[in-house]
Order: structure tokens, then C-alpha cells, then sequence
């Protein structure tokens, strides 16, 4: 079975700060893992893939599989951070390849 | 390049009513896949089309039923609607399940 996992309903950080979004995931083959992200009244949106090793809006996110998380990161929050983030975890082919979705993590940067 | 488009985007339905959602997708793509998404929750997978055939379902209920057509626009019907059907609908389109997903904007459902 597959299963995302983010702790947070809400992170709360002065703008500046450094942000860690945390994800855990379950699955028992080699995931793919992926952030989204939903601005407000905007729709849901690729963020970043681990596959891809890229920083979008200088964020990363490393695939740690011996602690099965995929933390999203970010040195210094900027206002426009604030947004809901998704953890979502593909699996390989055929029906495995839904993407299963955490609850999400709200984002809320403040001055 | 055109996105991919959602309609209607609002409907409120009675319980026990049929529903028929509607999504065309990202242009060259030709995989959809539907979402659930009750308040505070995140996207919960209802199923996935690739070339007009269902090749993925979570778990839902065969009252809901899905189309793919030929050019890769897709419907999602609900029968039967129940209260807990309230939720927003996502859909989601990609180039054969690779890459990421493109979402739509949605429609909320609300069954009263």
C-alpha cells in the first residue's frame, strides 16, 4: 500500500526564516516522489520531483530512503511562499501509478 | 499550449441524483486521472484512463464510472450521489502517466 504522510496542518515562519515542510512516505517498491503546491484561489501545481535533483523557487527536496521522507526545504521563506503544499508519491507502473496525496502542509510566512 | 480545463466549475446536486463532470485535457496528453478532494484533505486517486481505457481505479465504488474519448477529453459520472460525495473533483492530465500531472481548477459538488 502506498501512503503519504505530512505531520503539519499548518507552518507558521517569519519571512527570512528557513523552511522544512516534512514528508514521510510508506511503499514498498522505488517511489516517485513529487512536491505540488496550491496558491490561493490558483490551482494545484508541480512544485518538484525528486527525479529531477532541481530548486524551484529555491526550494529542494532530497529522497532519504532509508528514512523514507522527501522534506521539502527552503533557506529563507519569502512572503509569496505562503500556500498549501502536497507530498504525493507515485508508484511504478500500471495501476501502482496513481499518485497518492498527503493532507497537506499550509504555509503561512509572515513579516 | 492550453491547459487543462474543468467544467462546470460549481454544482450542487440532491442526494440520490446522477452527476456528469467533464475535463479536457492538456493538449498532447493522453492520460487523465480524477481526484476527490473532500475539505482538509488531499486528493484521494478515483481512477485513470489512458487511451480510452480505465487502466487504474482506487478505492471507490462502481457508481462511479468514467469516459475517455478520442481526443483525450474525459467525463466522470456519479450515480447515486450521497452526502460524503461533497468535495471538490480534480483532473489531471499527462503524456502516458509520465512526468507530472497538469491539474485542472475543479468542480466543487455539493449534495444536499
Amino acid at each position: 500500500a502506498q501512503r503519504v504522510t505530512q505531520p503539519e496542518k499548518l507552518l507558521s515562519v517569519f519571512k527570512g526564516a528557513p523552511v522544512e515542510l516534512k514528508c514521510n512516505y510508506s511503499y514498498s517498491g522505488s517511489p516517485e516522489l513529487f512536491w505540488y503546491v496550491q496558491y490561493s484561489r490558483q490551482r494545484l501545481q508541480l512544485l518538484l520531483r525528486h527525479i529531477s535533483r532541481e530548486s524551484i523557487k529555491g526550494f529542494t527536496a532530497d529522497l532519504n530512503k532509508g528514512e523514507t521522507s522527501f522534506h521539502l526545504k527552503k533557506p529563507f521563506a519569502q512572503e509569496e511562499d505562503s500556500a498549501m503544499y502536497y507530498c504525493a508519491l507515485r508508484g511504478a507502473g500500471g495501476t501502482a501509478s496513481k499518485l497518492t496525496f498527503g493532507t497537506g502542509t499550509r504555509l503561512q510566512v509572515t513579516l | 499550449e492550453t491547459g487543462v480545463t474543468q467544467s462546470p466549475t460549481h454544482l450542487i446536486k440532491t442526494r440520490g441524483q446522477q452527476v456528469t463532470l467533464r475535463c479536457s485535457s492538456q493538449s498532447g496528453h493522453n492520460t487523465v486521472s480524477w481526484y476527490q478532494q473532500a475539505l482538509g484533505q488531499g486528493p484521494q486517486f478515483i481512477f485513470q484512463y489512458y487511451r480510452e481505457e480505465e487502466n487504474g481505479r482506487g478505492n471507490f465504488p462502481p457508481r462511479f464510472s468514467g469516459l475517455q474519448f478520442p481526443n483525450y477529453s474525459s467525463e466522470l459520472n456519479v450515480n447515486a450521489l450521497e452526502l460524503d460525495d461533497s468535495a471538490l473533483y480534480l483532473c489531471a492530465s499527462s503524456f502516458a502517466g509520465n512526468y507530472g500531472y497538469t491539474f485542472g481548477s475543479g468542480t466543487r459538488l455539493t449534495v444536499v
